[in-house]
């Protein structure tokens, strides 16, 4: 069984302060995980994703993770917030195959002005 | 860029009438799935599609639910009779052989 934790429901930052947001993964395997991005009454983006490759992964709109197994995270950043990342994000994680998706409960990213 | 689509956007329903969401996959997709996301709450898994068969399923995927795929391009889920907890965002999902699955953009399900 897999699973990820998400801390933090809620975070807040300034316009062009660092974001960092929180994932720890539950996994028997070696797990492929995921950041989603889910802005206001829209679907699921795939921001980034680890398979296995490089441990940091670099995705979309300047966000990167970095997988570290040791700690069992994945961790979303951005160097400087931009308003326009004002957005739920949703660390998942999978073992591959049909496997299903397990999603955290999700963080709400604030960009205050 | 090729992306999973989904139809209706927005559906409204009384309770215990039956209500079909469909998607259309990427083409050249083979795995389908369908996730629900209640207001408020965290994306759960419904179902899996493999071969024309269900590959897995979750508790709340009960027999008020079924899955089909009727030609070469539409997966549908179908809720027999809805209920009031059946308001939510259903999304579809589809990947090809590796790992990412690709979610459409969602269908919101409100039952009164």
């Amino acid at each position: 069984a897999q699973s990820v934790t998400q801390l933090g429901s809620h975070v807040s930052v300034s316009e062009g302060a660092l974001v960092l947001l929180r994932c720890n993964y539950s996994s028997s395997v070696p797990p492929y995980l995921f950041w989603y991005v889910q802005y206001p009454n829209q679907g699921l983006q795939l921001l980034l994703k680890y398979t296995s490759a490089a441990t940091l992964v670099k995705g979309i709109n300047g966000f990167e993770a970095e997988f570290k197994k040791s700690e069992t995270s994945f961790h979303l950043t951005k160097p400087s917030a931009h308003m326009s990342d004002a957005a739920e994000y949703f660390c998942a994680v999978t073992l591959g195959g049909y496997q299903k998706v397990t999603f955290g409960t999700g963080t709400k990213l604030q960009v205050i002005p | 860029e090729p992306e999973v689509t989904q139809t209706p956007s927005h559906q409204v329903t009384q309770m215990g009438q039956e209500v079909i969401l469909r998607c259309v996959p990427i083409s050249n997709h083979l795995y389908f799935y369908w996730y629900r996301q209640i207001l408020g709450q965290k994306v759960e898994f419904l179902v899996s599609f493999y071969n024309n068969e269900i590959s897995e399923k979750s508790e709340i995927f009960d027999d008020q639910f079924s899955v089909e795929r009727p030609d070469g391009s539409n997966f549908t889920l179908k809720i027999r009779s809805t209920k009031l907890e059946d308001s939510a965002m259903y999304f579809c999902a589809s990947r090809e052989h590796q790992e990412t699955q690709y979610f459409g953009p969602g269908t919101r399900l409100l039952v009164l």
